[in-house]
């Protein structure tokens, strides 16, 4: 089955700067990555999402690139605000009636004001 | 408002006490499922269904049950809870399929003595 990790767990950023974010996912029949957002004492919110036929895709601040070949695909916020710090899960699944959305073990972003 | 509703969003219970979460969504989403969030393990999916009736085991089923006699209501069931089932557990809904875009809850922190 399909495997997906992100690295570091944490990570912590000044006001303004960027970060990224990187996970890896093992089954190349993988073809949709979404990311995730938690803020603390809520669910889950889908922030930007990319399919397999497109190699990067910008909404506003985030950004979401995508390495088929190295099995990769990072989140990138630009200008980080003290709003953005939360837990960010990015996650692999195929299309389809019976395909299975493998979510990454999240990373707890920090931005220090 | 679009949402998917958990209740209750905080619950002591002890060992062996059956206990019920509720979960609905107004969305008329066909899709939900149940998960559990863990320090270190991130989400990981316990119950799905893929419409009324038709429910299935996901990565984590033990201990727990589900059904889905409306398209609505989606409740998790602990027959005997155990403290390894202390969690913090989120609902989620998405229109078809798992792939799709998912609306979570706002989560139910269970503590099982």
């Amino acid at each position: 089955g399909e495997n997906v990790e992100q690295h570091p767990s944490t990570l912590s950023v000044q006001e303004g700067d960027s970060a990224v974010i990187k996970c890896t996912y093992s089954d190349s029949a993988s073809n949709y990555f979404p990311w995730y957002k938690q803020e603390l004492g809520k669910g889950p919110q889908l922030i930007i999402d990319i399919r397999s036929n497109v190699g990067e895709k910008k909404d506003q601040r985030i950004a979401v690139t995508l390495n088929k070949t190295a099995k990769h695909f990072s989140l990138h916020i630009t200008e980080t605000q003290p709003e953005d710090s939360a837990v960010y899960f990015c996650a692999a699944s195929m299309s389809g009636a019976n395909s299975k959305l493998t979510f990454g073990k999240g990373i707890t972003l920090s931005v220090r004001p | 408002e679009a949402q998917v509703t958990q209740n209750p969003r905080y619950l002591i219970t002890v060992t062996g006490k059956k206990l019920t979460v509720t979960c609905s969504q107004n969305m008329n989403h066909e899709y939900m499922s149940w998960y559990r969030q863990d320090p270190g393990l991130g989400l990981r999916q316990i119950y799905y269904s893929m419409n009324v009736e038709v429910t299935d085991k996901g990565d984590v089923p033990e201990g727990y049950k589900v059904s889905r006699k409306e398209k609505r209501n989606f409740p998790l069931i602990l027959e005997s809870p155990s403290p390894n089932q202390t969690s913090l557990y989120f609902c989620a809904s998405s229109l078809f399929f798992r792939s799709d875009e998912q609306f979570f809850g706002p989560g139910t922190r269970l503590t099982v003595l």
